[in-house]
């Protein structure tokens, strides 16, 4: 079964629209992060939670607002989006003090 | 700020070959040092690990990885490789400041298997 679980898996937007991407781990870690990986550059970091607070923010744009409504939710909110904003999205957790961080599967998201 | 350099985007290799990626780091100090691979359309999966103590560490499927502090290095090896071992590896180091610390990335190495 998959421990960390992101939907939807595609998705395709217009500009100027709104999404949320959607992440869920199963594995009973406390932290959990945002990534971004496209064409133009090498995976990135963008946000960081710990215990449901926000612990370190990569993300320049006020659009990407991750939204922690669960211990094991992190959820990405991007609004007005662009074309740049196409990229897969990913999302990854650990537990407290270890550093190793587990990924999940990925949204693949297409800005029109 | 700490940066990860991986200087090969792309090696092949033929099969049953040993195999070395090469890996860099720029930090004042030790950071935790990681390796990822990434199979094609899928997420990426932890390969092996260094946080301290001895310098050469065993991760899955027969990859280990050394770590040299004097050469600011943490070099990817196998013995032998298989078909299946193509994918997109990537390194990542931490500066473990503990809790939610970031992963930085270098760009990734495909490797390439030739039968």
């Amino acid at each position: 079964d998959p421990k960390i679980i992101q939907k939807p898996k595609y998705l395709v937007a217009v500009t100027g629209s709104e999404k949320i991407l959607i992440c869920e781990q199963y594995l009973g870690h406390n932290a959990m992060y945002w990534y971004r990986q496209s064409a133009k550059k090498p995976l990135e970091f963008m946000f960081s939670y710990s215990y449901q607070k926000l612990m370190d923010n990569q993300t320049a744009s006020s659009r990407f607002q991750p939204q922690s409504s669960k211990k094991n939710h992190l959820d990405l909110q991007i609004t007005a989006l662009k074309p740049d904003d196409s990229a897969t999205y990913f999302c990854a957790s650990s537990q407290d003090r270890e550093y190793e961080q587990y990924f999940g599967p990925g949204t693949r998201l297409t800005v029109l | 700020a700490q940066s990860v350099t991986q200087p090969d985007a792309r090696v092949t290799v033929s099969e049953g070959a040993s195999l070395q990626l090469r890996c860099k780091y720029s930090y004042s100090a030790t950071p935790y040092l990681f390796w990822y691979v990434q199979y094609p359309r899928q997420g990426l999966q932890l390969l092996l690990k260094y946080y301290s103590g001895d310098p050469v560490v065993q991760g899955v499927n027969g990859f280990e990885a050394e770590f040299s502090k004097s050469n600011s290095s943490f070099h990817l090896r196998k013995a032998s490789v298989h078909w299946s071992d193509s994918a997109v590896y990537f390194c990542a180091v931490s500066i473990g400041a503990g809790g939610a610390d970031r992963l930085t990335f270098g760009k990734g190495t495909q490797l390439i298997i030739q039968p």
